[in-house]
């Protein structure tokens, strides 16, 4: 069965540092990926999404997301983060021909210090 | 964009009574919708798959007589928990795919259910 793996559970960062999120699935046919943030209190927003072409994908509010087939990674990455970031980050998965169900990650609590 | 509307957005009951959570898509026709449980700072757990019509698909360990999923037209799916326990005390989030017929498209989710038995 697929999964997905997110590596980081709970980061801690400063405002204008990098962020870099790790995120790995267990699949080995085409898959769809995405990573959806959750600010607290709020329901589930789509960051970015990946179906096929430019493996570099840019999302909403400056994240960007690579996906490496060889390395089975989707990972997310924001070049400066400010402290409305702050939120949960979940990578999801869907695998052709299952229907299109969406396996999510365990999910990353990111927490940016002002 | 697509919406999905979910209500109650939170509900109290007591143990033994059941619950109907209720999830409409607003804007588009969902053939197909999902059904999550989230326990407190942990990840969306798949429950179901709802197909409109048609019979729901549990995901394994998920009690099917518990957890009545009834997709009756394009725009709706209900989810009813029957004889609540404190331990089915959870947030609940139902999901749609904005365009099933054209391969995988979007997903909107609704903004969840607090279930709380007490």
């Amino acid at each position: 069965a697929q999964s997905v793996s997110q590596h980081n559970h709970h980061v801690i960062l400063s405002e204008a540092a990098s962020l870099e999120l790790g995120c790995n699935y267990s699949y080995g046919g085409t898959v769809n990926l995405f990573w959806y943030v959750q600010y607290p209190g709020q329901h589930l927003q789509l960051l970015l999404k990946y179906f096929s072409g430019d493996p570099l994908v840019k999302g909403i509010k400056g994240f960007e997301a690579e996906f490496i087939k060889s390395k089975f990674s989707f990972n997310l990455r924001k070049p400066s983060v400010q402290w409305s970031d702050t939120a949960e980050y979940f990578c999801a998965v869907t695998a052709s021909g299952n229907t299109g169900k969406l396996i999510f990650g365990q999910g990353t609590t990111l927490q940016v210090k002002p | 964009g697509a919406v999905v509307s979910q209500h109650p957005s939170w509900v109290i009951c007591k143990s033994g009574t059941s619950v109907k959570i209720e999830c409409r898509s607003l804007d588009f026709q969902a053939t197909t919708m999902f059904w999550y449980r989230q326990f407190p700072k942990q990840s969306l757990m798949l429950m179901a798959t709802s197909n409109e019509g048609s019979k729901a698909t549990y995901e394994q360990g998920v009690e099917k007589d518990k957890f009545l999923i009834n997709h009756a037209s394009l725009t709706l799916s209900t989810l009813t928990v029957t004889s609540a326990h404190p331990e089915d005390s959870s947030f609940y989030i139902c999901s749609a795919r904005d365009s099933p017929g054209q391969g995988v498209s979007g997903y909107t989710f609704g903004s969840g259910t607090r279930l709380t038995v007490v």
